[in-house]
């Protein structure tokens, strides 16, 4: 069962515009909701999370919105620079310790 | 703090070989996780520890895998009897219980394992 959905595997952006990453969930007890960054041959990256109680936060460029009836959370980044291009998991916290990840989706920025 | 460090990068095996991964969390964090990635998807959960008790185990992780945390420092997760199946990213995370970021888990570079 697949409780954290990235449905959109690839995303392209012009550079200084607005990326907008989308993550549908389907269980109700994530308490946490964060989002990784992850280059190839690295490791992923926390760039921002989000408490269950929250509909927002931000940092820098990067803000995260939740939805909680939707079950939908969203990062933006504004502006968009060439430095972002990588794949972002979308990950959620079930009260344990664990993460769930998403699947992905592969951010590209053009110049 | 140095970050977590995994060793080795790189891991290629034949089948039914045995292979052991290291993991060396940041130094204050008390948690340590398991994880593994295949491609085209998101890390997986395997197992984690709290000091030096394990206290949850994915049902991915089967009796073919297992993991230490002796002195609540270092990891290890052992694989015996290798498949291709088992060919993967396994992820190393740590984490500091008690803090206002307890939630926020930060991985190591991860270890690639090739079963030929």
């Amino acid at each position: 069962d697949q409780q954290v959905k990235q449905n959109s595997p690839s995303l392209s952006v012009q550079e200084g515009r607005i990326s907008i990453l989308n993550c549908d969930y389907t269980n109700s007890m994530f308490d946490y909701f964060l989002w990784y960054k992850k280059y190839p041959a690295e490791g992923p990256t926390f760039l921002i999370s989000i408490s269950s109680i929250k509909d927002k936060n931000e940092d820098g460029r990067f803000t995260v919105f939740l939805n909680k009836s939707a079950k939908h959370l969203s990062l933006h980044i504004v502006p968009s620079q060439p430095g972002d291009s990588a794949v972002y998991f979308c990950a959620a916290r079930p009260g344990a310790q664990k993460l769930v990840f998403g699947q992905g989706t592969r951010l590209t920025i053009n110049p | 703090d140095t970050g977590v460090s995994q060793d080795p990068r790189h891991k290629i095996t034949k089948r039914g070989q045995n292979v052991t991964f290291r993991c060396d969390p940041i130094s204050e964090h008390n948690r340590l996780y398991w994880y593994r990635q295949t491609l085209g998807q998101g890390p997986e959960f395997l197992t984690y520890f709290q000091n030096e008790a394990q206290l949850e185990k994915s049902r991915l992780l089967s009796d073919r895998f297992s993991a230490e945390r002796p002195k609540g420092s270092f990891s290890t997760l052992e694989i015996q009897r290798t498949e291709q199946g088992d060919s993967a990213m396994y992820l190393c995370a740590s984490s500091l219980e008690n803090s206002r970021r307890a939630h926020e888990q930060f991985f190591g570079p991860g270890t690639r394992l090739t079963v030929l």
